[in-house]
């Protein structure tokens, strides 16, 4: 069975600051993993995916996540963080029919 | 495009009311589900469905009933409503079992 874990529920940062977002999943099978974000009253959105090749993968808003299979996990990183990044950020992990979510994180930019 | 619609955003029910909550894909995308969001709880899958004509359940079934006739609608039914049904509803489609899912503006349902 496939399940995630965001180890941090909330992570408030200052503006231009770095920011890692901690995810770690269980899976007894090859997965494929993504990030969501989700602003105030607004659906989920793709960030980012890890379908196969490079372990490192990045979105065009300065995201990244790196893959990495012997610590089971997928962290979302940026260098310096923007007010507009302000938002949950959900992990997902592929299962057999769908996708299973972590329970996210709730990234706050202070100015 | 309009890409995943959902009907109605917000609904109030009644404890015991029925209602179907809508959901449109305009991508004809084989793979549709429905979520629900719970604070502190993530998403959680209740239903999901590979093509028209074939559902099967998720995670939390039960109190909810689906169908899909179409490629393009998949509604979400709640056979009566209970407080517990209170949540954030997303719906999402998706081109194959693993790829990039594309979420509605969700629904917000309160059962008093």
């Amino acid at each position: 069975a496939q399940s995630v874990t965001q180890l941090d529920s909330q992570v408030p940062v200052f503006e231009e600051a770095p920011v890692e977002l901690r995810c770690n999943y269980s899976s007894s099978v090859s997965v494929y993993l993504f990030w969501y974000v989700q602003y105030p009253n607004q659906g989920l959105q793709l960030l980012l995916k890890y379908l196969s090749g490079s372990t490192l993968v990045e979105s065009i808003n300065g995201f990244e996540a790196e893959f990495n299979k012997s610590q089971t996990s997928f962290h979302l990183r940026k260098p310096s963080v923007h007010i507009s990044d302000t938002a949950e950020y959900f992990c997902a992990v592929s299962g057999s029919n769908n996708l299973f979510f972590g329970t996210g994180t709730r990234l706050t930019v202070i100015p | 495009n309009a890409g995943v619609t959902q009907t109605p955003k917000f609904q109030v029910l009644k404890t015991g009311q029925s209602m179907t909550l809508q959901c449109a894909q305009d991508m004809n995308h084989e793979y549709m589900s429905w979520y629900r969001q719970d604070p502190g709880m993530g998403l959680r899958l209740i239903h999901y469905s590979v093509g028209a004509g074939i559902t099967d359940q998720g995670e939390v079934p039960n109190g909810y009933n689906v169908s899909r006739s179409t490629t393009e609608d998949f509604p979400l039914r709640l056979l009566s409503a209970a407080p517990s049904q209170t949540s954030v509803y997303f719906c999402a489609s998706s081109t194959r079992r693993y790829g990039e899912a594309f979420f509605g503006q969700g629904t917000r349902l309160t059962v008093v």
